[in-house]
């Protein structure tokens, strides 16, 4: 069964303390794999797709890294601003329309100034 | 950039209303969903449509319809609300293959 599982559950940082966010995964063969920001009472916002191993993208102050069983979501010196739930996302090679999105339960951070 | 809209942001409905929460995208997408989102629970699948007039039960379709009846809007029907159905839905929409594009969400309360 397809399954994500995303770590710590919340983080609390100080403001320009790096760290790194976790999402393991199992999936029948991966088509891509996704990662979400989501403010509070909004809808989540697309942030980044890996599709291979190896595969890194960077916007701004995150950086996104993707194994055979993982991802990484990188924050480089954050800001209060950072401050949100991110969620992952696998999305398989099998399965109608090519593959439901499978969500974890995402990662609440907050960073104090 | 692909929009999609969903018709309120706040609803607050007595139990046993029948409630309707809809979505419309418009960028001609194929694919559409429904999720609840409660705290702790992360978000769960409700319904999903690949194609117009056809429907997929998620993974809690229980006291919950939909209808695609066009391309670009797909509405989630509560047949009797419930005090357990208070919560986030989340509407989403893709091209086949890709990744979502999420609403902004409907705050539902039942009372």
């Amino acid at each position: 069964e397809d399954q994500v599982t995303q770590s710590p559950e919340a983080l609390r940082l100080q403001e320009g303390e790096s760290s790194s966010l976790n999402c393991s995964y199992t999936v029948s063969g991966l088509r891509g794999l996704f990662w979400y920001r989501q403010d509070p009472g909004k809808g989540p916002e697309f942030l980044f797709t890996l599709y291979s191993a190896g595969e890194e993208k960077e916007k701004e102050r995150l950086k996104a890294t993707l194994t055979k069983k993982e991802s990484f979501l990188h924050i480089t010196a954050p800001k209060p601003e950072d401050s949100a739930t991110y969620l992952c996302a696998v999305q398989g090679l099998y399965g109608g329309s090519q593959g439901n999105l499978i969500f974890g339960k995402g990662t609440k951070l907050s960073v104090k100034p | 950039d692909v929009k999609v809209t969903q018709s309120s942001r706040y609803l607050v409905k007595r139990t046993g209303e029948k409630v309707f929460l809809e979505c419309v995208q418009d960028m001609d997408h194929e694919n559409m969903f429904w999720y609840r989102q409660d705290p702790g629970l992360g978000l769960r699948l409700i319904y999903f449509s690949y194609d117009v007039k056809m429907k997929e039960k998620g993974d809690i379709p229980e006291g919950y319809s939909v209808s695609r009846e066009k391309k670009e809007r797909f509405s989630l029907i509560l047949e009797s609300a419930s005090t357990n159905q208070t919560s986030m839905y989340l509407c989403a929409s893709s091209p086949r293959g890709n990744g979502y594009t999420f609403g902004s969400g409907t705050r539902l309360t039942v009372v």
